[in-house]
C-alpha cells in the first residue's frame, strides 16, 4: 500500500470549512483513498473512500487531484464533534478482508 | 443504524490468564477484523477472518492469539496466555465491502 503524509496537528473555528489535506505520491492506479477519523480513543469511523472522481456523502467531500497525488477531506461545516485525529490511507482496490494500515493521522481541534 | 458490539467495555487480567474478547458484528456483515491499540500508539491490524476462516493476520498475530466464531452472530479473540504488553484497546470491525465498521473497543489490562 503507499505511504501517506498528513499534516500531524490542524486547527478550526466551529461552522468553518475544514479541509485535511494528505499526500499519495506513489499511489498506484488500482489503490484507493480512504479517510477514517477517531475520535478520543473511540474505534475508528469510515468517513468516505474514492478513486479519482470527488466524492461526496452526508458526512464530507474528498477531493481527489488530478493526478492523483494527494487528496483532500472537506467538512463543510465543522463542529465541536469533528474535534479527531483523521486518518488517510491508501489500500489496494476494493479488497474485501484486507487490512487497514492507520498512520499517525492529524489531529484535527475545532474551536468555539 | 446498526452498530458492532464490543463486550466486556474493560478487561483487568493478571499476567498469563487467558482472556475472550467478545464482539457482535453487523448482522448482515462477512467480513470481520481485529486491530489493536496500545495506549498513545497507532491502531494496529492483527487478523481479518471470513467464512470461518482467516483471510490474513499480521505479525503480531502469534501462536497465543485465535479467532473464533463460534455462532451466528458473536465474533471472539482469544488471548491464551496474556503478557504485560497485551494491555490495549481492542477493536472489532466488520464489513459488507471495502468499508470497515469499528466497534467500541474492549480495554485489556494486563496485571
Amino acid at each position: 500500500d503507499a505511504k501517506t503524509t498528513q499534516p500531524p496537528s490542524m486547527d478550526c473555528a466551529e461552522g468553518r470549512a475544514a479541509n485535511l489535506p494528505c499526500n499519495h505520491s506513489t499511489i498506484s492506479g488500482n489503490e484507493y483513498v480512504y479517510w477514517y477519523r477517531q475520535i478520543h480513543s473511540q474505534g475508528p469511523q469510515y468517513i468516505i473512500h474514492g478513486l479519482k472522481n470527488n466524492e461526496t456523502n452526508e458526512m464530507a467531500s474528498l477531493i481527489i487531484t488530478e493526478d492523483r497525488k494527494s487528496s483532500t477531506l472537506i467538512l463543510p461545516h465543522a463542529t465541536l464533534r469533528d474535534t479527531a485525529v483523521y486518518y488517510c490511507i491508501v489500500r489496494v482496490g476494493v479488497v474485501r478482508g484486507s487490512r487497514l494500515t492507520f498512520g499517525e493521522g492529524t489531529q484535527l481541534t475545532v474551536n468555539p | 443504524e446498526p452498530e458492532v458490539t464490543q463486550t466486556p467495555s474493560h478487561q483487568v487480567t493478571q499476567m498469563g490468564q487467558e482472556v475472550i474478547l467478545r464482539c457482535v458484528p453487523i448482522s448482515n456483515h462477512l467480513y470481520f477484523y481485529w486491530y489493536r491499540q496500545i495506549l498513545g500508539q497507532k491502531v494496529e491490524f492483527l487478523v481479518s477472518f471470513y467464512n470461518n476462516e482467516i483471510s490474513e493476520k499480521s505479525e503480531i498475530f502469534d501462536d497465543q492469539f485465535s479467532v473464533e466464531r463460534p455462532d451466528g452472530s458473536n465474533f471472539t479473540l482469544k488471548i491464551r496466555s496474556t503478557k504485560l504488553e497485551d494491555s490495549a484497546m481492542y477493536f472489532c470491525a466488520s464489513s459488507p465491502g471495502p468499508e470497515q465498521f469499528f466497534g467500541p473497543g474492549t480495554r485489556l489490562t494486563v496485571l
